[in-house]
């Protein structure tokens, strides 16, 4: 069974402050993770999409990775309207359905 | 190009009663997938429909029934309604490749 698994809980960052969400996760195989924003009450906002080990996407203040077992979204220099939940999800080979982790809930302070 | 919508944004039902969401697909995808996600969790699945025919379900008793039209639009029926039930409802349409989330129904249950 597939299994992701997102690491804080929640964060608190001063403006400026860069730091780094975990995201581990296990599957068969795997055919893509993917990263989402979610503001409170809305859909999730598709931000990143891996396919691979070793690759990388940036876009913005926003950098993620991922290795045979778990991806990385670095934040760098975050500032307020960065505060969000960032959920996590694989997909097994296939068009099969988005697996979520529960998500790491950020705060960016001014 | 038409992002995902979904209607009602909010509903509040009793027990016991049954309620209809309806979700429009994004321009060109023909896959439509509907998610439950309860308050600080992730989504989680329900099931996808493809090309008009069920392509998936997640672990969701048989109350909780779809459809999807030959516009691709689609509609997520719930019967007997618990209070479990409460959450947002999230529809997503993809093509070959990611998933893109509707802006979701929070439905209520009394």
């Amino acid at each position: 069974e597939d299994q992701v698994t997102q690491s804080p809980e929640a964060l608190r960052l001063q403006e400026g402050e860069s730091s780094s969400l975990n995201c581990s996760y296990t599957v068969s195989g795997l055919r893509g993770l993917f990263w989402y924003r979610q503001d409170p009450g809305k859909g999730p906002e598709f931000l990143f999409t891996l396919y691979s080990a070793g690759e990388e996407k940036e876009k913005e203040r926003l950098k993620a990775t991922l290795t045979k077992k778990e991806s990385f979204l670095h934040i760098t220099a975050p500032k307020p309207e960065d505060s969000a939940t960032y959920l996590c999800a694989v997909q097994d080979s296939g068009n099969t359905p988005l697996v979520f982790g529960k998500g790491t809930r950020l705060s960016v302070i001014a | 190009e038409t992002g995902v919508t979904q209607s009602p944004t909010h509903l509040i039902k009793t027990r016991g009663q049954q309620v209809t969401l309806r979700c429009s697909s994004q321009s060109g995808h023909n896959t439509v997938s509907w998610y439950q996600q309860a308050l600080g969790q992730g989504p989680q699945f329900i099931f996808q429909y493809y090309r008009e025919e069920e392509n998936g379900r997640g672990n969701f008793p048989p109350r909780f029934s779809g459809l999807q039209f030959p516009n691709y639009s689609s509609e997520l029926n719930v019967n007997a309604l618990e209070l479990d039930d409460s959450a947002l409802y999230l529809c997503a349409s993809s093509g070959s490749g990611e998933q893109y989330f509707g802006p979701g129904t929070r439905l209520t249950v009394t």
